[in-house]
C-alpha cells in the first residue's frame, strides 16, 4: 500500500523568505505525485504535478517541486514567501499501474510573517 | 457548471439520523471521487466511480456508508445511523479518465453530528 509523509505539520516564515515542504512517499513503483494546497473553507486547488519526463515541476504562483526517486521525494519549494501563501499544503501520489485514487499526506499548514 | 458543487455546504445532525450528501461533477468527467477530511489531517479515500458504477469503494469505513451514482453524473454519499465519529468534511472531486488527469474538488460538505 501506498504512503505520504510530510515531515512537519506546521510552518512558519518570514515574508521573502523560502518555503520548503517536504514530502516523502512509499511505493515499490514510483507514483504520480501531486501538490494541493487549500485555503481557508475553500476546495483543494492542484499546485503542480509530475507524471512522466522532467523531474523539476513548475507549478501555480510560483511553487516548483522536484521529483527524487533515488530519496522518494517531491519537495515543494518557493523562493520568496507572499503573505497570500498562507494556507494548508496536501502532498498526495496516485499509483501508475492500476486505480485512480489519490493518497494524501497529513498537511504542512504555512504561516507568513510579515 | 463551472466547478464541483457540493450540498450542502454545513449538515448538522443527531446522533443516529440519517443524512445526504449530493456532489454535482463538472460536466463531462466521468470519473467521481468521495473523501473524508478529519480535523487537522489530509483527506482520506472512500469511493471512486467511472461512470455510473463503483470502481473501487474500498475507502468506505462500513456499511453504514453507501454511495450511488444512478445516471453518471450526479453522486449521493448517504449515511445511516449517524455517529460522532462520522463528524467531518466530506470533499468530492471529479476527473477525465486518463494518465494523471487533475481531480478538481469541489468545496466540501461539513458534516457535525452532536
Amino acid at each position: 500500500a501506498q504512503s505520504v509523509t510530510q515531515l512537519g505539520s506546521h510552518v512558519s516564515v518570514s515574508e521573502g523568505a523560502l518555503v520548503l515542504l517536504r514530502c516523502n512517499y512509499s511505493s515499490s513503483v514510483p507514483p504520480y505525485l501531486f501538490w494541493y494546497v487549500q485555503y481557508p473553507n475553500q476546495g483543494l486547488q492542484l499546485l503542480l504535478k509530475y507524471t512522466t519526463g522532467a523531474t523539476l515541476v513548475k507549478g501555480i504562483n510560483g511553487f516548483e517541486a522536484e521529483f527524487k526517486k533515488s530519496e522518494t521525494s517531491f519537495h515543494l519549494t518557493k523562493p520568496s514567501a507572499h503573505m497570500s501563501d498562507a494556507a494548508e499544503y496536501f502532498c498526495a501520489v496516485r499509483p501508475r499501474a492500476a486505480g485512480n485514487k489519490l493518497t494524501f499526506g497529513g498537511g504542512t499548514r504555512v504561516l507568513v510573517k510579515p | 457548471g463551472a466547478g464541483v458543487s457540493q450540498t450542502p455546504s454545513n449538515k448538522v445532525t443527531e446522533k443516529g439520523k440519517y443524512v445526504e450528501l449530493r456532489c454535482d461533477p463538472i460536466s463531462g468527467h466521468t470519473a467521481l471521487y468521495w473523501y473524508r477530511q478529519s480535523l487537522g489531517q489530509g483527506p482520506e479515500f472512500l469511493i471512486y466511480f467511472q461512470g455510473t458504477g463503483a470502481a473501487d469503494d474500498s475507502g468506505l469505513p462500513n456499511d453504514r456508508f453507501f454511495a450511488v451514482r444512478p445516471e453518471g453524473s450526479v453522486s449521493t454519499l448517504k449515511i445511516q445511523r449517524t455517529e460522532r465519529g462520522d463528524s467531518a468534511v466530506y470533499l468530492c472531486a471529479s476527473s477525465l479518465t486518463g494518465v494523471g488527469a487533475e481531480a478538481f474538488f469541489g468545496q466540501g460538505t461539513r458534516l457535525t453530528v452532536v
